[in-house]
């Protein structure tokens, strides 16, 4: 199964703030990653897909790269309602696995 | 609009059985990869199972594999999770989940939550 590694675990930041969250991949995955919100008791919602791709209707403050091992989210400018706990996930072979999660806090 | 809406959770006891249900519209069925994500109170997500309606083949995760199976009824546009042998630690929200472009996971229910406990 392919193992996939998020850090930080916990990321304190202010509005406005860039920030940056890591997903590295036990194997190659190409790029067949995703990343996805969720808010306390609520469902995940995908933001970006195929690594870098944006879902429709998500703000333009969010970014993903890279390729293989090594994936990155970007939020350029921290808003309110960005502070939620992201995942990643692999999609490039069953089990899909997700990361364990950063949670993105207020400081 | 995609809607999912799951049904069927609640509480069991070890050992025991559950079937966890998954009414889809707003999109054809059979041709779509349909899954199963869970996550444990204060927990992480972590997915399940999946099956491809239209081809009938499916994957589990080894956490569940030989105690959990996944089905869909295309005349019922329905996906269900048949839980066997559950455990304390199948205690989770359990999701439905459609899949989409190259596989990637689009459109999730509200959930469904199952306690297992004596």
């Amino acid at each position: 199964d392919i193992q996939m590694t998020q850090s930080p675990s916990t990321l304190s930041a202010s509005v406005g703030d860039r920030v940056t969250i890591t997903c590295r991949a036990s194997q190659s995955i190409s790029t067949w990653l995703a990343w996805y919100q969720q808010k306390p008791g609520k469902a995940p919602k995908l933001l970006i897909y195929k690594a870098s791709s944006l879902e429709s209707g998500v703000p333009s403050e969010f970014s993903g790269s890279g390729s293989g091992t090594e994936f990155t989210l970007t939020i350029s400018s921290l808003q309110p309602d960005d502070f939620a706990t992201y995942y990643c996930q692999q999609y490039n072979s069953y089990p899909y696995t997700f990361g364990q999660g950063t949670k993105l806090e207020i400081k | 609009e995609v809607q999912l809406l799951e049904s069927g959770g609640g509480l069991v006891q070890p050992g025991g059985s559950l079937r966890l249900s998954c009414a889809a519209s707003g999109f054809t069925f059979s041709s779509y990869g349909l899954s199963w994500v869970r996550q444990a109170p204060g927990r992480g997500l972590e997915w399940v199972s999946v099956i491809s309606v239209s081809g009938g083949s499916t994957s589990y995760a080894d956490s569940v594999k030989g105690r959990f199976t996944i089905s869909g009824d295309n005349s019922k546009n329905t996906l269900y999770l048949q839980m066997n042998s559950l455990r304390a630690e199948d205690t989770a929200v359990y999701y439905c989940a459609k899949e989409g472009y190259g596989g990637v996971t689009i459109n999730w229910g509200q959930g469904t939550l199952v306690t297992v406990s004596s």
